[in-house]
């Protein structure tokens, strides 16, 4: 099945700093998804993004399809952005999304 | 809206025990997956449905049953519990394909003893 490489695995923050996570993925994708698992461990989905660049308020995506990877930019960090930030991708020829290991992040005050 | 909800949220078993994990979902999706996810992994899936009456296996469907009867619930039964089937479930759903964006519920926590 389709491989999802995600990077750094852990990082740490002050509150105020902004981060880059990469996703890498080793075939072509119809689906790429980011999502962000609180510390209460709800997945809640951040941008849907196989293609392009998006943003909402302090959070950006960007997707390279043709070079396989996608970015998650986080500005100005907010201690209420800590948690596991995870980047799923679906094949051309899947039903479901494949997860990488998820980017923990910590913001400290 | 309620979105996707799981029954029970918390639970312990003893090896050898039997129980079924309920999903269900309010937003007339078509497909429906249960994942699980185990400590410094991200989510695998287990089963998965395209449409009522409809399963598919999964990545790690060994030791699992589901069953989708109605469009908006998809049960996830064990049969015989193993330890190795401690873990968090997840259950979510989509309106179309994979190719769309998946809504998942609150997650099941399940101590197998």
């Amino acid at each position: 099945g389709i491989q999802v490489e995600q990077s750094p695995p852990d990082l740490i923050l002050q509150e105020g700093a902004n981060s880059t996570l990469r996703c890498n993925f080793s075939d072509s994708v119809n689906n790429l998804q980011w999502f962000h698992q609180n510390p209460w461990g709800q997945l809640i989905n951040l941008f849907y993004i196989p293609s392009g660049t998006k943003q909402n308020g302090r959070l950006s995506a960007t997707t390279v399809a043709t070079e396989r990877y996608s970015l998650l930019y986080i500005s100005s960090s907010q201690t209420t952005d800590s948690g596991v930030y995870f980047c799923a991708v679906e094949s051309n020829s899947g039903y479901a999304l494949n997860f990488g290991k998820g980017t923990s992040l910590l913001v400290t005050p | 809206n309620a979105g996707v909800t799981q029954t029970p949220k918390f639970r312990v078993l003893k090896t050898g025990q039997s129980m079924t994990l309920l999903c269900a979902q309010d937003m007339n999706h078509e497909y429906m997956y249960w994942y699980r996810q185990d400590p410094g992994m991200g989510l695998r899936l287990i089963h998965y449905s395209v449409g009522e009456g409809t399963t598919a296996k999964g990545e790690v469907p060994d030791g699992y049953n589901v069953s989708r009867l109605k469009k908006q619930n998809f049960l996830l039964g064990l049969e015989s519990a193993a330890p190795s089937q401690t873990s968090v479930y997840f259950c979510a759903s989509s309106y179309n394909s994979g190719a769309d964006t998946q809504y998942f519920g609150p997650g099941t926590r399940l101590t197998v003893l």
